[in-house]
């Protein structure tokens, strides 16, 4: 049973236009959120994260929105640019845990 | 160095070899994890290490993966007896000691079991 899930396997959108990707958790002691990005061949990057105790995070293009009592994240990418075209992973964890527990990410592609 | 560095970077191999994957962190990190991601998959976790000690190991798919760190550094996955459901990259991170800290990835090692 998948306690991170992200419900679009891809999404397209125009440069320029918002990008909008979603992720949806089930384990209600997560508290700490993450964004990546991959690229083919390569490792995640990370992107930016988001606290419990908070509901938006802020970092240029980027932005995190969590809403808890629906146990559910955005990242928002505004403009989105074909350099962001990448699989965009939402990991959490909590509880105490070290273990992040990964998405199966979204394949976004924005479109010249 | 600069970034978590894994080899080899691509693994073939014939089905029932053993095979091991390396990984160097990033100096100073003293949490390594081990992930890997099969085809069209999300990343599933395999192991993390805090120092030289595991105390999460849940999820290793089964007996024939190993892994073990030493001198709070380097790692080694071992997977014995290789199946072909174990093709996947294998994806290695590290961090700062701490769950809060994000991680920093190597850009995996792609094996494949023929």
């Amino acid at each position: 049973d998948q306690q991170v899930k992200q419900n679009s396997p891809s999404l397209s959108v125009q440069e320029g236009r918002i990008s909008i990707l979603n992720c949806d958790y089930t384990n209600s002691m997560f508290d700490y959120f993450l964004w990546y990005k991959k690229y083919p061949a390569e490792g995640p990057t990370f992107l930016i994260s988001i606290s419990s105790i908070k509901d938006k995070n802020e970092d240029g293009r980027f932005t995190v929105f969590l809403n808890k009592s629906a146990k559910h994240l955005s990242l928002h990418i505004v403009p989105s640019q074909p350099g962001d075209s990448a699989v965009y992973f939402c990991a959490a964890s909590g509880d105490g845990g070290q273990n992040f527990v990964f998405g199966p990410g979204t394949r976004l592609s924005v479109l010249p | 160095g600069a970034g978590v560095s894994q080899s080899p970077s691509n693994k073939v191999t014939e089905k029932g070899k053993d095979v091991e994957l390396r990984c160097d962190p990033i100096s100073g990190h003293t949490a390594l994890y081990w992930y890997r991601q099969s085809l069209g998959q999300g990343l599933e976790f395999l192991i993390y290490f805090q120092g030289n000690s595991a105390p999460d190991k849940s999820g290793l798919p089964s007996d024939r993966f190993s892994a073990e760190r030493t001198g709070g550094s380097v790692s080694t996955l071992t997977i014995q007896r290789t199946q072909q459901e174990d093709s996947a990259v294998y994806l290695c991170a590290s961090s700062l000691a701490g769950v809060r800290e994000k991680l920093f990835f190597g850009s995996g090692t792609q094996l494949s079991v023929l």
